[in-house]
């Protein structure tokens, strides 16, 4: 099974500043996920990666395969982006379904 | 879009009760999990299916049980409600990117 380490675990920032959100993964997986849950329990896939880097609006992601790590950038950040981020990613061994999901990094923009 | 719809968003049932938590989709996707997340623990799996009848036993197991009749539909049983299944229960199906459910927040007392 693959263990998902993330950091920090929270996270406030003042609106407009640059946020880093970081993944590290025990096994070496094909891609790599990342989530948001907003308050209230949605979660909503933001990314799926495998390689490189991927941008949405203000997000980037972006993946070391080699060193086994993740980084969820959000730029000029806003009191909307408040949410949990969590990161998972595929089980050892098993189909690319099954997912270990991090902990979660509860992240707090203020206004 | 993708729709994952779930039966309830607040259920609160007494501890033996038989609780059924039932996940619809509407993308014809094969996978469909069940998953409950608590405080400082995440996401874990309880159980997966990768077609009709057919189910893998996730991480916690334990206590539950699943039921895969139809490919939009995958049920989601607890046999004998216990106050340690009190939880945010979320359903999820996917094709590469998983789609959730709104969850259900199950109170057992």
């Amino acid at each position: 099974k693959n263990e998902v380490e993330q950091s920090p675990q929270n996270l406030t920032a003042q609106e407009g500043e640059f946020i880093t959100i970081n993944c590290s993964y025990s096994v070496g997986i094909s891609a790599l996920h990342w989530l948001q849950q907003h308050p209230g329990g949605g979660i909503v896939s933001l990314f799926m990666l495998s390689s490189g880097k991927k941008k949405h609006g203000r997000l980037i992601a972006t993946i070391n395969i080699q060193e086994k790590h993740s980084s969820l950038h959000i730029t000029a950040s806003h009191p909307r982006d408040s949410a949990v981020y969590i990161c998972a990613a595929p089980n050892s061994g098993g189909s690319n379904y099954k997912l270990t999901f991090g902990k979660g990094t509860l992240l707090t923009v203020n206004p | 879009d993708v729709k994952v719809t779930q039966s309830s968003r607040y259920l609160v049932k007494r501890t033996g009760e038989k609780v059924f938590l039932e996940c619809v989709q509407d993308m014809d996707h094969e996978n469909m999990f069940w998953y409950r997340q608590d405080p400082g623990l995440g996401l874990r799996l309880i159980y997966f299916s990768y077609d009709v009848k057919m189910k893998e036993k996730g991480d916690i197991p334990e206590g539950y049980s699943v039921s895969r009749e139809k490919k939009e539909r995958f049920s989601l049983i607890l046999e004998s409600a216990s106050t340690n299944q009190t939880s945010m229960y979320l359903c999820a199906s996917s094709r590469k990117t998983q789609y959730f459910g709104p969850g259900t927040r199950l109170l057992v007392l």
